[in-house]
């Protein structure tokens, strides 16, 4: 079993509709991360928490939220979908200490908006 | 603030031929810098990372990257490819300030030919 699972692994919707997108991982890390990939773009972060009650938002966070419900549970919700969140949508994990930049990566969640 | 280029979108190769795919960042402090590999369906990994120390960094796979303060470089290079490292190759920055928040360049797409 992968150690950072994300479901569903795609999803198709439609405008308007609430989505959401769920990340479980069984590294024990306390640090997780939703981050989005777009072609050209690269991946630009959305939220990221560094335990069960700090959560911060990203480069990008507007049109989303989070949730996080445990150590190892980080949701992404977006309450109200548009057409230009169609995106690869990453959950990741880090370590508190050491292992400075290692972040571990879910398979991802196609979304797309119609 | 950070920023990363990654100057070629697209690189193809033919197979056991060399490989460099460059990236320059931005940054006002010290950074850390690393390389991640994405395979087609799957999420991220680490190829290497440049903390301190030696500028020449080896990774996984028989990839190395060399850091260029000078030229704010971090190009990434590897002397015969083969078919397996048909993939998308993201290099990434940090500042190590705040966690491990990770700036990444927009991508490049490296596919290798028989």
């Amino acid at each position: 079993d992968a150690d950072v699972t994300q479901t569903p692994r795609n999803r198709i919707t439609k405008t308007g509709k609430r989505i959401m997108l769920e990340c479980s991982q069984t590294k024990g890390h306390d640090r997780m991360y939703w981050y989005r990939q777009d072609p050209g773009l690269g991946l630009r972060l959305i939220y990221y928490s560094f335990d069960v009650k700090d959560i911060n938002k990203g480069e990008i966070s507007d049109g989303y939220s989070v949730s996080r419900q445990a150590q190892a549970k980080f949701s992404l919700s977006l309450e109200s979908a548009i057409p230009n969140q169609t995106a690869l949508y990453f959950c990741a994990t880090s370590e508190v200490t050491g292992g400075i930049g290692e972040l571990f990566f879910g398979e991802g969640s196609r979304l797309t908006v119609l | 603030a950070q920023s990363v280029t990654q100057l070629d979108s697209q690189v193809p190769v033919f197979e056991e031929a060399p490989v460099e795919l460059r990236c320059n960042y931005s940054s006002s402090v010290s950074v850390y810098l690393f390389w991640y590999v994405q395979y087609p369906n799957q999420g991220l990994q680490l190829l290497l990372k440049y903390l301190s120390g030696s500028t020449l960094v080896k990774g996984i796979n028989g990839f190395e990257a060399e850091f260029n303060k000078s030229q704010t470089s971090f190009h990434l290079r590897k002397p015969s490819v083969h078919i397996s490292d048909t993939a998308e190759y993201f290099c990434a920055v940090s500042d190590g300030a705040a966690g491990n928040k990770l700036t990444f360049g927009g991508g490049t797409r490296v596919l290798v030919k028989p």
